[in-house]
Parts: structure tokens; C-alpha cells; sequence
């Protein structure tokens, strides 16, 4: 069965600090793969999507980074992070072709 | 540009029926979605629409007018752990990589 792995689950990281958060997927082969931010109390704001290795598209122009070193990995970087950077990070797959995704269990990441 | 309106919350008694709305105004629309996200943990996968009309799993529902650009989730026999955020989401762009979803509902059911 497949199974998404995301971390680490909560981070707390001064402002102008580096930031790497990881995500990976077992038991399937060529996944999309997305990450997601939520701020406390709201939706799920797309940050980046990748349909394959070094195939990755930006939805929003901030301080952030992605890259998909291997087919199922998946992370998400920043050089220097902002206190706006603060929220809920969620890594989420899908099957390609496939409408569901399955979400990891998140990062919370407070920026202080 | 993109946007999906949901309202904000909703109250229901247990053991009754709750109807959440979403509206959608995005590009290349290729079907929507629906999520239950309880708090503190990951949105969870409900339900998928491409096609008008209504698609039944359990107690759970969703309908869907292309033409309005309207859907709903349809929550039957009302539960205490019904009690979550609800969110509607889009797959949307070139080739429907794209999946944008709406603020969410927030249920609180009530004994």
C-alpha cells in the first residue's frame, strides 16, 4: 500500500534562518506530487506542484523553493524565512490521472 | 481570476441532515472535490465530482452543476466526529494538475 511521510512535525525557526522540509511517498511509482500551506483558520493555499523529477511549477512567488531530487521526494526550501512564512506546511500525492490526494500529516512551522 | 466561496460555518444536531454550498470561478474546471480536515491533522479525501449531478458514498453526498458553477456536500445521520472543517477544491489548469481550494466550512454538530 502506499504511504506518505512527511517532517518533521513541528519546527519553531528564528526569522532569516534556513528552512528544508522533506516529503516522501512509498508503494507507488511517478506520483504528482503538491505542497500546500494553511494559515490557522483557513484554506489550503497551493505552493508548488511537480508531475515529475525536475518537473516542478510555482503557483506563488515568495521565498520559497522546491525541488524533486528523486521520483517520489519532494522538498520544499527557503534560504531565509519571514515571519509570514509561519503555518501549517502540508505535502500531498496523487496517482497520475487521479483526482484524491492524499495528504501528509503536515508541519507546523512557527517562524519566531 | 480563481476563487471559491463557501460560508464560513455551520450548526446541525446530531442524528440530522447538513447541506455545505461551494461556488467556483476558476479556468480550465476539470472537476470538483471535497475534504473533511479535523482540527490539528491532515485534510482527508471524501468525494469527487466531474459530472453533473449527485455521486453517494455512505452518508456522505456531493452534487455537482457545471453549469451553475455550484456544488454541495450533503451529510446525512449526523455524527459528534462529524464535527470538522470541510473544504471544496477545484482541479483546475492545463492538464488538471492543478487542484485550489475554497476558505472551508467549519461543522460544529451539537447533542
Amino acid at each position: 500500500s502506499q504511504t506518505i511521510h512527511q517532517w518533521p512535525a513541528t519546527l519553531v525557526q528564528p526569522v532569516g534562518s534556513p528552512l528544508s522540509l522533506e516529503c516522501t511517498v512509498e508503494g507507488t511509482s511517478n506520483p504528482n506530487l503538491y505542497w500546500y500551506r494553511q494559515a490557522a483558520g483557513r484554506g489550503l493555499q497551493l505552493l508548488f506542484y511537480s508531475i515529475g523529477i525536475d518537473q516542478i511549477s510555482s503557483e506563488v512567488p515568495q521565498n520559497l523553493s522546491a525541488s524533486r531530487p528523486q521520483d517520489r521526494q519532494f522538498i520544499l526550501s527557503s534560504k531565509k524565512l519571514l515571519l509570514s512564512d509561519s503555518g501549517f506546511y502540508l505535502c500531498a500525492w496523487s496517482p497520475q490521472g487521479a483526482y484524491g490526494y492524499t495528504f501528509g500529516s503536515g508541519t507546523r512551522l512557527t517562524v519566531v | 481570476g480563481q476563487s471559491l466561496e463557501q460560508p464560513s460555518e455551520v450548526t446541525a444536531v446530531e442524528g440530522a441532515i447538513v447541506q455545505m454550498n461551494c461556488t467556483y470561478q476558476t479556468s480550465g474546471f476539470y472537476g470538483l472535490s471535497w475534504y473533511q480536515q479535523h482540527d490539528g491533522g491532515a485534510p482527508t479525501f471524501l468525494s469527487y465530482n466531474a459530472l453533473d449531478g449527485l455521486e453517494e458514498t455512505g452518508r456522505f453526498s456531493s452534487f455537482l452543476s457545471r453549469s451553475d458553477s455550484y456544488g454541495y456536500l450533503l451529510l446525512q445521520e449526523l455524527q459528534m466526529k462529524d464535527s470538522a472543517s470541510y473544504f471544496c477544491a477545484v482541479r483546475e489548469g492545463t492538464g488538471g494538475f492543478k487542484t485550489i481550494f475554497g476558505a472551508g466550512t467549519r461543522l460544529f454538530v451539537k447533542a
